[in-house]
């Protein structure tokens, strides 16, 4: 089955202790994004990499890093999570049409 | 730069009222991608439709249908005889291509939660 797994699903963290947020897809597909969602701010978009070894900042990149070093894995660090950083998460991917997205499940996200 | 605006934050309707949800967008692109999804309670993203930029052709599934005006930049959604079920936050989107012309970008808009009440 064609899709994008996140994980964990839920995770509550304390503030300073990194920690990673997985995400696989096993389309084939180039280009990847991170997207953070909040209340009455729809969904940011964090990092995307168009494909491995090439990643750039989405519109709200800081307190974050990504890496790319496979095509179908695109992980999202939060190496000293804040309480701002509270949120439920999203993982996309697409082929470079951009025509069709497939989405993670979501990771929410809370940092005390 | 891309803009997608939903100006209903909140819409409540009773079970059985028909409901239209907006969006309106900016873009500079000639191609470009618009989507619907739908977000139940339950938080995961359910894809509801893509239409493209050179197909202004209105669409219906079911008891959704939506309206593509190209020279209002719009894209509404319309929900008839809404159930309960409907009850979710509704996302518009659109996709542009990177300036580089290599790949796209998706930006969503911020969301309406709709309430269909019994």
């Amino acid at each position: 089955e064609a899709q994008v797994t996140q994980n964990p699903r839920y995770l509550i963290t304390v503030t300073g202790k990194k920690l990673t947020v997985t995400c696989s897809q096993n389309m084939n597909h180039e280009y990847m994004s991170w997207y953070r969602q909040d209340p009455g701010l729809g969904l940011r978009q964090i990092y995307y990499s168009m494909n491995v070894e090439v990643t750039d900042k989405g519109d709200v990149p800081e307190g974050y890093k990504v890496s790319r070093k496979e095509k179908r894995n695109f992980p999202l660090i939060l190496e000293s999570p804040s309480p701002n950083q509270t949120s439920l998460y999203f993982c996309a991917s697409s082929f470079r049409t951009g025509n069709g997205y497939t989405f993670g499940s979501g990771t929410r996200l809370t940092v005390v | 730069a891309q803009k997608v605006t939903q100006a209903q934050t909140e819409i409540s309707v009773v079970e059985k009222e028909d409901v239209t949800l907006d969006c309106v967008y900016e873009t500079r692109d000639t191609t470009y991608y618009l989507f619907w999804y739908k977000q139940p309670p339950s938080g995961e993203l359910v894809f509801l439709i893509r239409r493209n930029s050179f197909d202004e052709q209105n669409e219906i599934s079911g008891r959704y249908s939506w309206n593509f005006q190209k020279s209002t930049s719009s894209f509404n959604f319309t929900i008839t005889a809404s159930q309960v079920v409907d009850s979710a936050v509704y996302f518009c989107a659109l996709s542009e291509t990177f300036s580089s012309g290599s790949a796209r970008q998706l930006t969503f808009g911020s969301g309406t939660q709709l309430t269909v009440l019994p």
